[in-house]
This record gives structure tokens, C-alpha cells and sequence, in this order.
């Protein structure tokens, strides 16, 4: 499978606990970037990597978010004290790079905070 | 923050009837990009026009984009049941001081539902 993949696909947790959601991209895609999206709302941009270097970081990505990508593979995402605004789906995305950004999204991590 | 809207919100049509959305954005662009949603998975992207284009063509996609309006829509022809799904517009901005990663914005989506 050569596309991007996300992983766990769903997560279910309690107010409080921390979560970590990892992201596989294409190999040869050197941008990786994070997108949250919530029920009938459009995909809202956190995060992006180029290779290892985390370039910009939305203002909703708070304190208690952080992301990661070690030696400019997979990336992972991790929220700490999890609130139940965090419940959402969380996407990661890659590209190539250089000109017009297409974006190759995986399926998604869905994250419900009860 | 959602860069634009979508209109409309919802659309309901019969197999074989064409499917018309339209986007509104606020800021210069380099390119509009359109991408499908099939419910509660990715996003799979669809055709890119770039701001010097007016009209774009994919197989049954038509793209329009009109930058002095600010504005794209999308058009299916003879649309499936198979069409069934969120349609998103994404801009990606002018290229500024050189950098050119431009993170793409999405607008809030419109819902097309084609009965057989």
C-alpha cells in the first residue's frame, strides 16, 4: 500500500488521558501535515513538517498538543489531557513538495473524549 | 479559520441530473483545488485550476474559477449514485517571499447526496 495511513482509525478515551495518533506518509513525499476536522465542518489545519523540521504550528494547536516527526518519516500526534473539545478527526495529509501542493490524505483517526 | 464558504450546504438530485457547487474565498490564491469526502474517511482531491486558469476539465468535472469574484464552483455532469459524498474547495495562497510550501485552506464543504 503506497498511500498514507493513520493509525489507530478510531480512539476512544476517557477526559484526561493522553493519546497518540502516528502517520505513515507516502515515502516520497517530504511535507507531512496534520489536519483536525470536526462534524460538517471543513478540515482545519495544525501542523506542518517539512522532512524533520516542524515549520508552522496553528494557533489552535495548544499546549497540550504536540507533533512530531523523527528523521522526516511517519509523524506522530499527541494530545496530552485530553478535553472533550478534542473529540474529532484528527488527518494527516503528505505532498511532494515544490509548486502546487496536492495533498494525499490518509483515512483518518477519529478521537472521542467521553 | 475556514478561508471561504460553500454554497450550497446540502444538495439533493436524481442520478443522471448535473451537480453545480459553488466556493467563495477571501484571500489571493495561486490555485483552488477541489477535493471529494466520502463519509467518515480522508479526503481524496478531485482537480486543481490555478489563478491564471478560468476553466478546467476532468472527465465529468468541470472546475470555473473566477478571481475577480473570489469565487470557483464545480460541476459534476450526468452524476452516480457513486457521486454521493462532501465536496471541499481548498485554496492554496500566492507564493510569498519565495516559500512556496503554501498549506491549503478548506472551506466548509457541501453535501451531495444523488439518488438512484
Amino acid at each position: 500500500d503506497t498511500g498514507v495511513s493513520q493509525d489507530p482509525r478510531h480512539k476512544i478515551t476517557k477526559r484526561g488521558q493522553n493519546v497518540t495518533f502516528r502517520c505513515d506518509p507516502i515515502s516520497e513525499h517530504n511535507r507531512l501535515y496534520w489536519y483536525r476536522q470536526t462534524l460538517g465542518q471543513g478540515p482545519e489545519f495544525l501542523t506542518y513538517f517539512q522532512n524533520e523540521a516542524q515549520l508552522e504550528k496553528s494557533r489552535l494547536l495548544s499546549d497540550r498538543f504536540s507533533a512530531e516527526r523523527p528523521k522526516g518519516s511517519f509523524s506522530t500526534l499527541e494530545i496530552q489531557r485530553t478535553e472533550q473539545g478534542d473529540s474529532a478527526m484528527y488527518l494527516c495529509a503528505s505532498s511532494a513538495g515544490a509548486g502546487a501542493n496536492v495533498l494525499t490524505f490518509g483515512a483518518g483517526s477519529r478521537l472521542t473524549v467521553l | 479559520s475556514q478561508q471561504g464558504e460553500e454554497d450550497p450546504q446540502a444538495l439533493s438530485i436524481q442520478e443522471g441530473e448535473n451537480a453545480t457547487m459553488n466556493c467563495s474565498y477571501k484571500t489571493s490564491i495561486n490555485n483552488l483545488q477541489w477535493y471529494r469526502q466520502n463519509s467518515g474517511r480522508g479526503l481524496v482531491h478531485l482537480i486543481l485550476i490555478r489563478s491564471n486558469e478560468r476553466e478546467k476539465h476532468s472527465g465529468r468535472l468541470r472546475v470555473t474559477l473566477d478571481t475577480s469574484k473570489k469565487s470557483s464552483s464545480l460541476l459534476i455532469t450526468a452524476s452516480r449514485a457513486a457521486d454521493t459524498a462532501s465536496y471541499f474547495c481548498a485554496t492554496q495562497p500566492e507564493y510569498a517571499g519565495g516559500t512556496s510550501y503554501g498549506k491549503l485552506t478548506f472551506g466548509q464543504g457541501t453535501i451531495l447526496t444523488v439518488h438512484p
